[in-house]
């Protein structure tokens, strides 16, 4: 399984952009990544996942680097609510169950 | 509620006993999916379904775990003689297995946390 690396923890000011990092040197062409988070006492929730190209829900954006070995999940405006473990994954079409890092957990300050 | 539903929520046992998970997939999806989760990790993955066929199982931790998906709806995880090392929250999620591989979204239910004394 391609391996991704997070930091273990960030912090964010509320309302304020966080930018969390993912890296992912031995990716594939056919791996696509995605982000889940985990809020406090439930089960993970999908965030977002792109290929190539950077992407965009309500959620979210994906920025990912052109060579593609790393990618930035970024919320755009903290919240509390955002406060959760942010798993950056790498997914191929050959085998679909998540493979789960520890991921970031990030925190929130009002 | 048209999530996946997971019962029960919390389940304390001892030692030694067999205890059993109900998950309910999202009605349209026929890709289930069992996860183990322990404190301060992130979810491991045991087995999954495609419909009733279970495509993957060697990562059941052991003997001693077996699931079924006996009409492709629902799913039961049985854990037989419990042992300490059990403890954990188990997660079940499902997909709509199109066959798109890489771009599948997983939805994740809230997960039955387990307590074996």
């Amino acid at each position: 399984d391609a391996k991704t690396t997070q930091p273990n923890s960030m912090e964010s000011n509320e309302e304020e952009p966080v930018h969390l990092p993912c890296n992912h040197s031995t990716i594939s062409g056919t791996d696509y990544i995605h982000w889940y988070r985990q809020l406090p006492s439930q089960g993970p929730e999908y965030v977002i996942h792109g290929l190539t190209s950077n992407v965009n829900n309500r959620m979210a954006s994906l920025a990912i680097a052109e060579d593609r070995k790393s990618s930035t999940l970024i919320l755009h405006r903290a919240t509390l609510r955002d406060a959760a473990v942010y798993y950056c994954i790498l997914l191929y079409s050959g085998n679909t169950p998540l493979v789960f890092g520890k991921g970031t957990r990030l925190s929130v300050i009002a | 509620d048209t999530g996946v539903s997971q019962d029960p929520r919390h389940k304390i046992t001892k030692r030694g006993q067999n205890v059993t998970f109900r998950c309910d997939p999202i009605s349209e999806h026929n890709r289930l999916y069992w996860y183990r989760q322990t404190l301060g990790q992130g979810p491991e993955f045991l087995t999954y379904f495609q419909n009733e066929a279970q495509l993957e199982k060697s990562r059941l931790l052991s003997d001693r775990f077996s699931a079924e998906r006996p009409k492709g709806s629902f799913s039961t995880l049985e854990i037989q003689r419990t042992e300490q090392g059990d403890s954990a929250m188990y997660l079940c999620a499902s997909s709509l297995g199109l066959g798109v591989g890489g771009r599948e979204t997983q939805y994740f239910g809230p997960g039955t946390r387990l307590l074996v004394l």
